[in-house]
């Protein structure tokens, strides 16, 4: 079953709109939200996180908010330019005894931002 | 400079033959992990290495097998390729502990043909 479930799949934006992704969570096991962006050809890169006893992080034009209680969390990207068009993928974070974590990722959502 | 690199970047093989794919990284990380991600762009943890220990492995057949010969280095080796092995597989790693960024290579792209 899908833990991380991701919406919308793709996403259409012009640019210096607002960019919203949605993920949510069942386990409540999951310790770190992170959320990567992936260019085509290239690996995913961390574009922001959040532990779960905060409920927004901001980082320039990148925020995350979180709502532990109703499990989701989302990525608002502010002032969207075409360069941030890219694949986006949310995940849920697992501390692995024995050292490491486990990403478990969402579906990803494809962004376009259009001029 | 690469943080985490991985090689081939392509891969084209015959079904049936057998693959390895490298990785090392250069961050003085004590984890490292094999993620593959599928033509619909899903993305799912194979195995998680610790100290050269294996940590996890996400129930991959035991055609794939990682070998880590120190902690900066996670290679995966294919047996007996088959069509649904087709997809991009990547390299990461991370510190050791909780919050910790996992930092990907490239990928490499593997058609079984």
């Amino acid at each position: 079953q899908q833990q991380v479930k991701q919406s919308p799949q793709s996403l259409i934006v012009q640019k210096g709109g607002i960019s919203i992704i949605n993920c949510a969570y069942e386990n409540t096991a999951f310790d770190y939200f992170p959320w990567y962006q992936q260019f085509p050809g290239k690996g995913p890169a961390l574009l922001i996180a959040i532990r779960p006893d905060v409920s927004e992080k901001k980082e320039g034009r990148f925020t995350i908010s979180f709502n532990k209680s109703a499990k989701q969390f989302s990525l608002h990207i502010m002032d969207s330019q075409p360069g941030d068009s890219a694949t986006y993928f949310c995940a849920a974070s697992t501390t692995l005894t024995g050292g490491g974590n486990k990403l478990t990722f969402g579906t990803g959502t494809q962004l376009k931002v259009e001029l | 400079d690469t943080a985490v690199s991985q090689t081939p970047k392509y891969l084209v093989t015959q079904m049936g033959n057998d693959k390895s794919i490298k990785c090392e990284q250069n961050l003085g990380h004590d984890t490292m992990y094999w993620y593959k991600q599928d033509s619909k762009k899903f993305l799912k943890i194979m195995f998680s290495y610790n100290n050269k220990e294996l940590i996890i492995n996400e129930t991959v057949p035991n055609r794939f097998s990682p070998k880590s010969p120190d902690k900066a280095h996670l290679n995966l080796h294919i047996n007996s390729l088959e069509l649904g092995d087709s997809a991009v597989y990547f390299c990461a790693s991370s510190h050791t502990g909780a919050d910790t960024e996992a930092f990907f290579g490239q990928g490499t792209r593997l058609t079984v043909v």
